[in-house]
């Protein structure tokens, strides 16, 4: 079955220090993949996502490149803010049979100023 | 604000207990999702409902159960609560099932089984 496998945390960092959150992920097929975000006492939401070999998906100053030869997506930001500590989650989604949206454990990130 | 609605946003309550979580999706969304996350299993996908009929089944006990009504909001049941069911449970919604869209997740409901 599918399967996402997330850095574990708590990931700390200095403000304006540069993030690096790997994830690697086993799927059949072609799935996309996403990077979900969940502030505190909040619900998770999109932060970027990648539907294709290659494909590099942004927001918010965050990247990711799909690979597909190493099976990864990791998440990636040149220079953190303090408002940038949640917890970040990698998912995918397959491309046929099951769609269910599988997510990794969640890495907490904490940013100190 | 995702458009997400769950309700109640916090419940406590006893072991052996019977609670009822409730989910408005987005409007003309036809897919609900149930998550449960907790400290130690990260997020797991419990059930999904697509217009009213069940999808798809993780891993959800046989003590809980859920259901999608005519005007697409959900409930998910659980019964006979014991204090490992504590947990925050999250619903989402996307527009359509078999895609590869993002889902749109509400704030979640905090259980506390005392």
């Amino acid at each position: 079955g599918n399967s996402v496998t997330q850095m574990e945390g708590p990931v700390t960092l200095s403000e304006e220090a540069f993030l690096t959150i790997n994830c690697t992920y086993t799927a059949t097929g072609y799935p996309s993949l996403f990077w979900y975000v969940q502030y505190p006492g909040e619900g998770l939401q999109l932060l970027l996502k990648a539907t294709k070999a290659d494909d590099k998906g942004s927001n918010k100053g965050f990247e990711a490149t799909y690979r597909k030869e190493t099976t990864s997506f990791h998440l990636e930001k040149g220079s953190v803010q303090v408002s940038d500590s949640a917890v970040y989650f990698c998912a995918l989604r397959g491309s046929g049979g099951s769609y269910i949206p599988t997510f990794g454990r969640g890495t907490s990130l904490i940013v100190h100023p | 604000d995702s458009g997400v609605t769950q309700t109640p946003k916090h419940l406590i309550t006893a072991t052996g207990q019977r609670v009822t979580l409730r989910c408005s999706p987005r409007s003309g969304d036809l897919s609900v999702y149930w998550y449960q996350q907790s400290l130690d299993q990260g997020l797991q996908f419990l059930i999904q409902y697509y217009n009213g009929e069940e999808r798809a089944k993780g891993n959800i006990l046989e003590r809980f159960s859920a259901q999608q009504f005519p005007d697409l909001h959900s409930e998910l049941n659980l019964s006979s609560l014991e204090l490992g069911d504590s947990a925050l449970y999250f619903c989402a919604s996307s527009p359509r099932g078999p895609t590869n869209e993002k889902l749109f997740f509400g704030s979640g409901t905090q259980l506390s089984v005392l």
